[in-house]
């Protein structure tokens, strides 16, 4: 079962260039997160889809765009990348919103901004 | 706004011992409680939840949670700490006010199992 596949990896990237993180999912899971993760401050969601073609903005969302063409993939823009963005990134995803339903997690994405 | 807590940023057990990782909790109407673990660069892995039912959850590689109602908390247990338990633990509400639904997470807590 390979769950959530992020890419890339690890990355690092120059201040002002466009990046895409690529996020899929194998499970046909409805709803799908973005979060980022910083020392000290944990787990900040970004944006979210909670069905294909539908999208919403989370706690931290400037900077940052996504699109759901579909239910598998959901991946993340960052138009013009800054040093903030230096972060890892989890791509997340649930079979619903149902409060029992649990969010299952990608490896992560290591992206440093220079 | 729902938010929960994690108050100590570091437990220090030895192997063998019991082990206990601290959330409290601040919700409006029902809470729904989860907790992950971290290893380093790794993604969060699901260990358990409450959603409702008896107070006291079992979960993965024997792990278990007691909610508390009465003092909002959600805190992790393990009767017999391993060496290999040592990571992040993060606690996390599911946030069912917003159209987001999603987990809000306290700012997690370094457990290291000394042998």
């Amino acid at each position: 079962i390979a769950g959530i596949t992020q890419a890339p990896t690890s990355q690092i990237l120059a201040a002002g260039r466009r990046m895409t993180l690529r996020c899929t999912q194998d499970m046909r899971h409805n709803a799908m997160y973005w979060y980022r993760q910083d020392l000290g401050l944990g787990l900040r969601l970004i944006h979210y889809s909670n069905t294909a073609g539908t999208t919403g903005k989370g706690e931290v969302p400037d900077g940052y765009s996504v699109s759901r063409a579909n239910t598998d993939d959901f991946p993340l823009t960052l138009a013009s990348a800054v040093p903030s963005q230096t972060s890892v990134y989890f791509c997340a995803s649930s079979p619903g919103q149902g409060s029992g339903n649990t969010i299952y997690f990608g490896e992560g994405s290591w992206l440093t901004v220079v | 706004a729902q938010s929960v807590a994690q108050p100590e940023d570091q437990v220090n057990v030895a192997e063998g011992n019991p082990l206990t990782v601290k959330c409290t909790y601040s919700v409006s109407g029902n809470p729904y409680l989860f907790w992950y673990v971290q290893y380093p660069n790794r993604g969060l892995q699901f260990l358990l939840k409450y959603i409702t039912g008896d107070n006291l959850v079992k979960g993965s590689y024997g792990f278990e949670a007691e909610f508390n109602k009465s003092q909002t908390s959600f805190h992790l247990k393990k009767p017999s700490a391993l060496v290999s338990d040592s990571a992040l633990y993060f606690c996390a509400v599911r946030d069912m006010t917003g159209s987001a639904r999603q987990l809000t997470f306290g700012s997690g807590t370094q457990l290291t199992v000394l042998p």
